[in-house]
C-alpha cells in the first residue's frame, strides 16, 4: 500500500529538548512538505524539499530544520529554539512540484 | 495576515440537501485552487481543485466554483451524505511553489 506515514502519532517533550518527528513516503513523490497546524488557523508551511538534498524554508520556519537524504524520508526537527512547539504537524508529498499533496496522518507534539 | 479564510468555523446541514462551503482569499496571484477533507485522526485527503482560468469544475455530488473578481471559492456538496461529515480545507497556490490554507469549516450532515 502506498502511503505517506508519520510517526509517531503523539509525542512528549519536555521544554527545551529537540524532537525529530519521522515522514516516509512509498509513493515515488519527488516534493515533500512539512506543515503546522494550531488551532483556528489554517495550515502553515514549515519547510518544503523539491528533491533529495535540497529543502527551503517555509513562512514559519525559525526553530524548526529538516533534511532530505533520501527521497522517502523527510524528517522534522523541533529545536529548543521553536517557542511555542505544542502543535499538530502534518507532513505531505505530491508528485511534482505545485500539484495537491498527499497528506500523512500527523504527529500531535506536546511540550511540557 | 491570512491571505485564505474561510468565515464559517462549522456549517450543518440535513441529508440530501446541498452543503456550501465557502472559502476567500486576498491574493490575485493565486492560480490553482483547491479542497481537501480530514477526518478526526487522520490527514486532510485531496478533494478536487480548479485552475484560475476555469469557473467551475465538477465531480460527481462535489462541485466547484471560483469567482476570481470577487476573490472567492466555493465548494457545493449535492446531495450532502452523513459520510460528508468532516473538516473541509481550501488551499490556494501561489508562484507554482507555495501553497496557502484556510483555517477549515467543520460540515455536520444529520441523518
Amino acid at each position: 500500500d502506498g502511503g505517506i506515514t508519520q510517526s509517531p502519532k503523539y509525542l512528549f517533550r519536555k521544554e527545551g529538548q529537540n524532537v525529530t518527528l519521522s515522514c516516509e513516503q512509498n509513493l515515488n513523490h519527488d516534493a515533500m512538505y512539512w506543515y503546522r497546524q494550531d488551532p483556528g488557523q489554517g495550515l502553515r508551511l514549515i519547510y518544503y524539499s523539491q528533491i533529495v538534498n535540497d529543502f527551503q524554508k517555509g513562512d514559519i520556519a525559525e526553530g524548526y530544520s529538516v533534511s532530505r537524504e533520501k527521497k522517502e524520508s523527510f524528517p522534522l526537527t523541533v529545536t529548543s529554539a521553536q517557542k511555542n512547539p505544542t502543535a499538530f504537524y502534518l507532513c505531505a508529498s505530491s508528485i511534482d512540484w505545485g500539484t495537491e499533496a498527499f497528506f500523512g496522518q500527523g504527529t500531535r507534539l506536546t511540550v511540557v | 495576515d491570512q491571505q485564505v479564510k474561510q468565515n464559517s468555523p462549522s456549517l450543518s446541514v440535513q441529508e440530501g440537501r446541498i452543503s456550501i462551503l465557502n472559502c476567500d482569499y486576498t491574493n490575485s496571484m493565486f492560480d490553482y485552487f483547491l479542497w481537501y477533507k480530514k477526518y478526526p485522526a487522520e490527514g486532510p485527503t485531496f478533494l478536487i481543485s480548479i485552475s484560475s482560468i476555469k469557473d467551475k469544475n465538477e465531480d460527481g455530488r462535489f462541485t466547484v466554483f471560483l469567482n476570481k473578481s470577487a476573490k472567492h471559492l466555493s465548494l457545493h456538496i449535492v446531495p450532502s451524505q452523513p459520510g460528508d461529515s468532516a473538516v473541509y480545507f481550501c488551499a490556494a497556490r501561489y508562484n507554482f511553489n507555495k501553497f496557502y490554507f484556510g483555517s477549515g469549516t467543520k460540515l455536520n450532515v444529520k441523518p
